[in-house]
């Protein structure tokens, strides 16, 4: 089992330019989520999802959109990038409600300038 | 909103030295959760807390769940370098499926 894989690991971007992570999880979890991490700011929710086909907004959804088309993949696109968006993405899953024992995947560094 | 507040954010200790640290929400929570988040990598799941005034051990780490279900603290004894990392606190949100994590507390081990 790979677990929670991210797709890229790296990226630079210029404002303005839209972009879209992929998370993929093989473990069969019905819950998805997408934080980011800043220094000093642990982990911010950004959206999430409780099953294929459902998303809702996070603590930080501004700027981002999310869609859950398929059981084991959730996506996260930013439209249009803004330097306040330089952050590291982590995606996760669980099996159970609540976001109990989440898995996380390797997360995406992201650079926009 | 609900928050969950972790001090302290930073700790650095000698090896062998032990290590708490505490994490407290402002509304009551159904559980809370502790994960692990080595330098350069993701968070690690590390274990549940439900009861009021549970604790539970793995090794040299013990958590605990205060009574009031509103905090919790983890403490390691003789800390070792493979400790390090930082160590949050997650608390359910308000909505389901969500989770508030703590800012974190950054462990720094000197041999």
């Amino acid at each position: 089992n790979a677990g929670v894989t991210q797709t890229p690991k790296f990226r630079v971007l210029k404002t303005g330019q839209s972009m879209t992570l992929l998370c993929a999880q093989d473990m069969n979890h019905e819950y998805m989520y997408w934080y980011r991490q800043d220094p000093g700011m642990g982990l911010r929710l950004i959206h999430y999802s409780v099953g294929e086909g459902t998303t809702a907004k996070g603590e930080v959804p501004d700027g981002y959109n999310v869609s859950r088309l398929k059981k084991q993949n959730f996506l996260l696109g930013l439209e249009s990038a803004a330097p306040s968006q330089t952050s590291v993405y982590f995606c996760a899953s669980s099996l159970l409600a609540g976001g109990i024992g989440q898995f996380f995947g390797p997360g995406t560094r992201l650079t926009v300038l | 909103g609900q928050q969950v507040m972790q001090i302290p954010q930073y700790q650095h200790v000698q090896e062998g030295e032990d290590f708490t640290t505490y994490c407290n929400s402002s509304t009551t929570l159904s559980n809370i959760q502790w994960y692990k988040q080595r330098p350069g990598g993701h968070p690690v799941f590390l274990i549940q807390l439900v009861k009021s005034g549970e604790v539970k051990k793995q090794k040299r780490l013990t958590f605990q769940f205060g009574e009031a279900k509103k905090n919790s603290s983890l403490h390691i004894t003789a800390t070792q370098t493979t400790d390090v990392g930082t160590y949050f606190c997650a608390g359910p949100g308000n909505q389901g499926g969500k989770l508030i994590f703590g800012q974190g507390t950054e462990l720094s081990v000197k041999p």
